[in-house]
C-alpha cells in the first residue's frame, strides 16, 4: 500500500507571501492519479489539481503543481485570505484499487 | 451542475449497522465514466477512502474496512448506500459521498481523472452508548 507523507504538517505564513507544500509518496507512483485537494472547516475537501500539474476548473492560476516519482509538490503564489486552509495530496493505485490521502498540510495566517 | 447529498442517522451504539444513502442528482449514477465512492474523516483528522461502486454494481473496498462494509445502488432513485456493520467508536467520522472519473488528454494520450471532482456536504455520524 502506498503511503503519502505530507510536509510540513503545519506551514505559517502571511498574506502575500508563496506557500510550497511536499507531498511524498512510499514508493514511485504515477504521476496521471496524484491530486490536490483544500479543505476549509466545516467544509468537504474541493479538488484543485489532478494528474499531479492540471487545474481543476475554477482553481486560480496562483495555484501550481507539479513532480514526479515519489516527490510531489503544490506551489500557491501570493497567498489571500481564503487561502489558509488544510491541503491534502491523495493517490490513486489500481493493483489493487485504492485511494490514499496524505496527512494533511495546515497552512495558517502568520 | 452535479450534487451530492448525504443522509442518514447521526447516532448509533457500538455493535449497529451505520446506514448511509447519497442522493445524486444532475448526472446519472449508471454513467460508465464515473466512480461513486464514500469516504470518512474522524473528528480532527484526515481522509479515508472506505469503497466506491461503478458500472452498475461493481465495487472496491479499502482493505482495512472490507470485512464490514457494502456498497450498493438503487439506479431508479439514483442513489448508491453504504452499510458498515458492527459499529465502533473509532467509526465516529464525517461521512462525505464524492465522484471522480472521466478523463482529460495531454496531447494525444487521454487519462482517467483519478480525483474525487464532486463531493457532498458530509454527514455527522457518532458511535456511543
Amino acid at each position: 500500500e502506498i503511503v503519502l507523507t505530507q510536509s510540513p504538517g503545519t506551514l505559517s505564513l502571511s498574506p502575500g507571501e508563496r506557500a510550497t507544500l511536499s507531498c511524498r509518496a512510499s514508493e514511485s507512483i504515477t504521476r496521471t492519479s496524484l491530486a490536490w485537494y483544500q479543505q476549509k472547516p466545516g467544509q468537504a475537501p474541493s479538488l484543485l489539481i489532478y494528474g499531479a500539474s492540471n487545474r481543476a476548473t475554477g482553481t486560480p492560476d496562483r495555484f501550481s503543481a507539479g513532480g514526479s516519482g515519489t516527490d510531489f509538490t503544490l506551489s500557491i503564489s501570493r497567498l489571500e485570505p481564503g487561502d489558509f486552509a488544510v491541503y491534502y495530496c491523495q493517490h490513486y493505485g489500481s493493483a489493487p484499487p485504492m485511494y490514499t490521502f496524505g496527512q494533511g498540510t495546515k497552512l495558517e495566517i502568520k | 451542475q452535479v450534487h451530492l447529498q448525504e443522509s442518514g442517522p447521526g447516532l448509533l451504539k457500538p455493535s449497529q449497522t451505520l446506514s448511509l444513502t447519497c442522493t445524486v442528482s444532475g448526472a446519472s449514477i449508471t454513467s460508465d465514466d464515473y466512480y461513486w465512492s464514500w469516504i470518512r474523516q474522524p473528528p480532527g483528522k484526515g481522509l479515508e477512502w472506505i469503497g466506491n461502486i461503478y458500472d452498475s454494481g461493481h465495487t472496491d473496498f479499502n482493505p482495512s474496512l472490507k470485512s464490514r462494509v457494502s456498497i450498493s445502488v438503487d439506479t431508479s432513485k439514483n442513489q448508491f448506500s453504504l452499510n458498515l456493520t458492527s459499529v465502533i467508536a473509532a467509526d465516529t467520522a464525517v461521512y462525505f459521498c464524492a465522484r471522480d472519473g472521466g478523463h482529460y488528454c495531454s496531447g494525444a494520450t487521454c487519462f482517467n481523472i483519478d480525483a474525487f471532482q464532486i463531493w457532498g456536504h458530509g454527514t455527522r455520524v457518532t458511535v456511543s452508548s
